[in-house]
């Protein structure tokens, strides 16, 4: 399967433990996006990177929220002390090029903070 | 704050009949508007999009139509079928934000046999 894998599927954690979830892109896509997700809503843009830059931070990333992508291959989302209100599902999407190119989004990541 | 007003919520439909899912928007900068289909347990996957100079788009019994003057954007399926069963997200988005995609909240549609 060549499309955006993420891992792990499914993560539950307790309140202010450290959590680190993973995203590989398609391949040669240069563009990876991560959004949250939670129950009954639409997905909520977090972040993005281009190649190994990230360019654009929502401001639903708080100072707890960290993103990496080396590389410019995988990335990783890191959330410091987590909290209850962390619980969703992590969405990471991927795009080729420059313009409006369509985002693949992975299966995500379910987060559940105990 | 919820840039793309999406209605309604639910929505039933019969076999064969046509669904209707409409979407607003206020930042006139966005450019690229997708819609989404999303089933339980699957990230969200691309239906059809459509730029601000056309108004309307058709790929198979998908439609889009776009009102540029009012702000507005509407998917349009027809024929539903049951395996269209799912929740549709409308979204929107413009270069300067290296196009990160601002979504509705969702529209959960049920097609009866």
């Amino acid at each position: 399967d060549t499309g955006v894998s993420q891992d792990p599927r499914h993560k539950i954690t307790k309140r202010g433990q450290n959590v680190t979830f993973r995203c590989d892109p398609i391949s040669e896509h240069n563009r990876l996006y991560w959004y949250r997700q939670t129950l009954g809503q639409g997905p909520e843009f977090l972040t993005y990177f281009q190649n190994e830059a990230q360019l654009e931070k929502s401001r639903l990333l708080s100072d707890r929220f960290s993103a990496e992508r080396p590389k410019g291959s995988f990335s990783t989302l890191e959330i410091q002390r987590t909290e209850q209100g962390d619980s969703a599902m992590y969405l990471c999407a991927s795009s080729f090029g420059q313009g409006f190119n369509e985002q693949y989004f992975g299966p995500g990541t379910r987060l559940t903070v105990t | 704050q919820q840039q793309v007003k999406q209605s309604p919520q639910s929505l039933i439909v019969q076999k064969g009949g046509i669904s209707i899912i409409n979407c607003a928007y206020e930042n006139t900068a966005f450019d690229y508007f997708p819609w989404y289909q999303q089933f339980p347990g699957k990230g969200p996957a691309l239906l059809i999009a459509i730029r601000p100079d056309v108004s309307e788009k058709k790929e198979g019994r998908f439609t889009i139509s776009f009102n540029k003057s009012a702000k507005q954007f509407s998917l349009h399926i027809m024929d539903s079928q049951p395996g269209d069963s799912a929740t549709y997200f409308c979204a929107a988005s413009y270069s300067n934000s290296g196009y990160a995609l601002n979504f509705g909240k969702g529209t959960s549609l049920l097609v009866t046999p």
